[in-house]
């Protein structure tokens, strides 16, 4: 398997433009997870999905922030409009199951720099 | 809320040397409790997965172990290698799916 694909591995944008994050998780996971990662913070949860449908969006920071999945392999992350402190990089991951189950798997990340 | 904290912030050892990594969480009502590994400008690959009924998990030259009463997991690494420097992150699964993580700890064995 491919394992967690995202893109773009790296973006450069200027403030006020919209940023789209891509991801397509690893065929046959049920959940699928939003993260963003900095050195003040670490990882955060932003949003999570399971079979499609979001179940919590309770770290999703603001409106600007919004996340979908039309389909089991496909998700996006849309920041708009972006921000300098949106600078971060952000991950996807998805898992099989849940609770007892649910061993998480990494993609590579996209880099986000908001100028 | 959950909070899990790792000690040391960083370390470093000369390799060979047998070392243990510690995480300690303030909610003992888990699910699980995982692992990670992260290289520099990489996403987390998943080393161990213990369930919340499971005392420890082994594989290869890495052991990890729970105790939910006292909210603590450790990591042992035997016999470590520089390509074992890397940053270690473990996260606490509890309910509604939620993995909390920890800062980690950034360990770099020298040759």
């Amino acid at each position: 398997d491919a394992g967690v694909i995202q893109s773009p591995r790296h973006e450069v944008t200027e403030m006020g433009q919209e940023v789209t994050l891509r991801c397509k998780p690893i065929s046959g996971h049920d959940y699928l997870f939003w993260y963003r990662q900095t050195m003040m913070r670490g990882l955060e949860l932003l949003i999570y999905f399971n079979n499609n449908v979001p179940i919590d969006d309770s770290g999703m920071p603001e409106d600007r922030f919004s996340a979908k999945m039309p389909n089991a392999s496909f998700s996006t992350l849309k920041i708009q409009p972006s921000e300098p402190r949106d600078s971060a990089v952000y991950f996807c991951a998805s898992s099989f199951g849940t609770g007892l189950s649910g061993e998480l798997f990494f993609g590579e990340g996209s880099r986000l720099t908001v100028l | 809320k959950q909070e899990v904290t790792q000690i040391p912030a960083a370390l470093s050892v000369p390799e060979g040397e047998n070392l243990v990594l510690n995480c300690s969480f303030t909610d003992s009502a888990i699910y699980n409790l995982q692992w990670f590994r992260q290289d520099p400008g990489k996403g987390l690959t998943s080393l161990l997965l213990i369930q919340s009924s499971q005392r420890e998990q082994t594989s290869g030259r890495l052991n990890a172990s729970l105790d939910k009463s006292s909210g603590r997991s450790t990591l042992y690494i035997a016999a470590s290698q520089p390509g074992d420097s890397a940053t270690y992150l473990c996260a606490v699964g509890t309910s509604g799916s939620r993995l909390t993580f920890g800062e980690g700890t950034q360990l770099t064995v020298n040759p």
